[in-house]
């Protein structure tokens, strides 16, 4: 149990299909991330949520829609993707106001775009 | 903006040697952060170790060490004793000291493959 889950695993998924992943987290933090982790490049940080109220878009484009409902909970909703949007995304948690305080990772979900 | 560099895209290392994965950043900070995290085949990002900018002292967990120079801004791990479960990719992190939205976001290097060789 890693505290972080993310659902599904793996998606494969059609440029016109429209999917979402799911990251739930127990361990009570305050702040949750979506990152794109692609081969070769620096994780990219893409929305961040601050009790559950979203602070930074890093200029995601908008085929990307995030949702946090609750501090536990944070989708990210795909619709019309690119084949370049495949990519392990990884979702995180961490405490806000806590100095120094690191993340804590889901397993990621591989998307397949094709 | 700060950066994090890991010039090594790959290191290997023959079982129960030593490694030394390398790592710098650049930022105008003088208080902060800095991470090693531990991405094995299971893909779940891992925390190796923790370092604090204030502190002079090089944190240490068991096997895994750092080797810290603020003014150089460079921030190296040392993995002793290298064993098979230590095959992964590493990944260097920084995040600002000051503690409100917008500062708890970590920044990441490219990564570092590691390979033990048995």
């Amino acid at each position: 149990e890693t505290g972080v889950t993310q659902t599904p695993r793996h998606l494969v998924m059609g440029m016109t299909n429209k999917k979402s992943l799911k990251c739930e987290q127990h361990l009570g933090h305050n702040a949750m991330y979506w990152y794109k982790q692609s081969a070769k490049k620096p994780l990219e940080l893409m929305f961040v949520y601050n009790f559950k109220e979203q602070t930074e878009n890093n200029s995601v484009p908008s085929r990307f829609s995030p949702e946090c409902p609750n501090s536990s909970h944070l989708f990210l909703h795909l619709h019309t993707l690119q084949p370049e949007d495949s990519a392990l995304y990884l979702c995180a948690s961490s405490q806000v106001f806590v100095q120094g305080y690191g993340y804590t990772f889901g397993s990621g979900t591989r998307l397949t775009v094709v | 903006a700060q950066t994090v560099t890991q010039s090594q895209p790959e290191m290997s290392v023959q079982e129960a040697e030593t490694v030394t994965l390398s790592c710098t950043y650049d930022t105008s900070e003088s208080d902060y952060y800095l991470f090693w995290y531990k991405q094995p085949p299971s893909r779940q990002m891992i925390l190796v170790i923790r370092q604090e900018a204030y502190k002079q002292q090089n944190a240490t967990e068991n096997r895994f060490s750092v080797n810290f120079q603020k003014a150089a801004k460079s921030f190296s791990l040392k993995i002793s004793d290298s064993q098979l479960g230590d095959a992964a990719m590493y990944f260097c992190a920084y995040r600002s000291g000051i503690s409100n939205f917008g500062n708890e976001k970590l920044t990441f290097g490219t990564g570092t493959r590691l390979t033990i060789i048995p």
